[in-house]
């Protein structure tokens, strides 16, 4: 069974600008959750979102934005690009609430 | 507010000797979960807990959960080099979780001879 993708690998951005990213999930998985991980805040939960609704929200500003398709497939997008956005991005599935998420290979951004 | 808290952070560790990571954790969940991360890669997922006295083994590895004492702890015998990494627990809310998983800070695993 494929693991969770991410597209693109590596992004860089300059400030102001504004970025979307890509995740599909495992095959079946319909929960996809989007995490933030810098060596400053560790890893940080961001949003879930289950059968095309936001479920969940971190605690970051209404820059981060994200959205899920009927296929599962989700974006986040991020607008107006700060130098502190510079971080991994982390896609994680699960089948269904509670579940182990799985996690993809991660976006690199790199804001400059 | 949901806290993880991971011991030590840093973990450097001699070939064959036995070493214990600790996950502590404020509020009532019973479903805890570890992760391995290698330097520039994504999470691994490990072991999921989902019951007071719950025991995982894998290899060099196990994990043991306490719900009452809310601590996790994650077991590795005889440490070999492969082991290096970092390792997370995660903890969700048993309710109204909805994908949030709140992670400890990691703990640094370097193996040496």
């Amino acid at each position: 069974k494929a693991g969770v993708t991410q597209t693109p690998r590596y992004l860089i951005k300059t400030r102001g600008q504004q970025v979307t990213l890509s995740c599909s999930p495992i095959s079946g998985h319909r929960s996809v959750s989007w995490y933030q991980q810098t060596p400053g805040q560790g890893l940080q939960f961001l949003f879930e979102y289950f059968s095309e609704t936001q479920r969940n929200k971190g605690n970051f500003p209404g820059r981060f934005s994200g959205r899920q398709f009927s296929n599962s497939r989700s974006e986040m997008n991020v607008s107006t690009l700060e130098l502190g956005d510079s971080a991994l991005y982390l896609c994680a599935s699960s089948w269904v609430n509670g579940d182990t998420q799985y996690f993809g290979p991660g976006t690199r951004l790199t804001v400059l | 507010e949901l806290k993880v808290e991971q011991n030590p952070l840093f973990l450097s560790m001699q070939e064959g000797k036995n070493y214990t990571i600790y996950c502590n954790y404020s509020t009532t969940s019973d479903r805890l979960y570890w992760y391995r991360q290698d330097p520039g890669k994504s999470l691994e997922s490990l072991f999921v807990l989902l019951s007071n006295g719950a025991v995982k083994q894998e290899g060099r590895l196990m994990a043991s959960l306490d719900t009452k004492a809310r601590l996790s702890t994650l077991h590795i015998t005889a440490a070999v080099h492969d082991l290096s990494a970092t390792y997370f627990c995660a903890v969700d809310m048993t309710t109204d979780s909805w994908g949030k998983l709140q992670f400890g800070a990691g703990t640094q695993v370097v193996v040496t001879p």
